[in-house]
């Protein structure tokens, strides 16, 4: 298996633009989760999905963001309209039997 | 308070010698812990996890856990420099896994 696949892997992007991260999980994890990582908070989780139902998405920090799981193979992470301060790594991560494994991430600046 | 708290460091240990990272949490109904190892500008690793009280071992690293303290604990042994790295304490609470800040450790020559 390949691991967990997120792109883009750099996007950069102006302030009020929609911003939209993808993200495959490993193929027969029933978890998925979104985690942003900056150096002031360090890794926040933002929300979680089990069998593509979101469970929690108390971490979502404003209705900017939006989360979806169409299917058990692809997830999106939108911020609509972007502002600088959502400048960070985006970690998508899955899950079987409590062991989260991470993609590589997307380096998100917005200027 | 936090609900999972790790020394920031940095934590410089000579190498050879034993480095040891602490975490503590705080949901008395956490069931599963890891450690996680993440190298500058790559994703977290999992290289532990711990379900019950008392230690876990695995190569050179120790895993310790003590639920009534709520206090996890990793242990390096023989430290080398490819060591050097953020060590993130995670504790998970039906499925939904936390993370520490991280620690950052430096083995040094």
């Amino acid at each position: 298996d390949a691991g967990v696949i997120q792109s883009p892997r750099h996007e950069v992007t102006e302030m009020g633009q929609e911003v939209t991260l993808r993200c495959k999980p490993i193929s027969g994890h029933d978890y998925l989760f979104w985690y942003r990582q900056t150096m002031m908070r360090g890794l926040e989780l933002l929300i979680y999905f089990n069998n593509n139902v979101p469970i929690d998405d108390s971490g979502m920090p404003e209705d900017r963001f939006s989360a979806k799981m169409p299917n058990a193979s692809f997830s999106t992470l939108k911020i609509q309209p972007s502002e600088p301060r959502d400048s960070a790594v985006y970690f998508c991560a899955s899950s079987l039997a409590h062991q989260a494994f991470f993609g590589q991430g997307t380096r998100l600046t917005v200027v | 308070q936090k609900e999972v708290e790790q020394n920031s460091g940095p934590l410089s240990v000579p190498e050879g010698a034993i480095a040891s990272l602490n975490c503590t949490y705080s949901d008395r109904g956490s069931q599963s812990f890891f450690w996680y190892r993440q190298y500058s500008g790559k994703s977290p690793e999992l290289i532990m996890s711990i379900y019950s009280n008392g230690d876990k071992e695995d190569g050179r690293f120790t895993a310790q856990l003590n639920k009534a303290s709520q206090y996890v604990s990793l242990l390096i042994r023989d430290s080398q420099p490819s060591d050097s790295a953020t060590y993130l304490c995670a504790v998970s609470r039906a499925s939904k896994i936390i993370f520490g800040s991280g620690t950052r450790l430096s083995i040094r020559p």
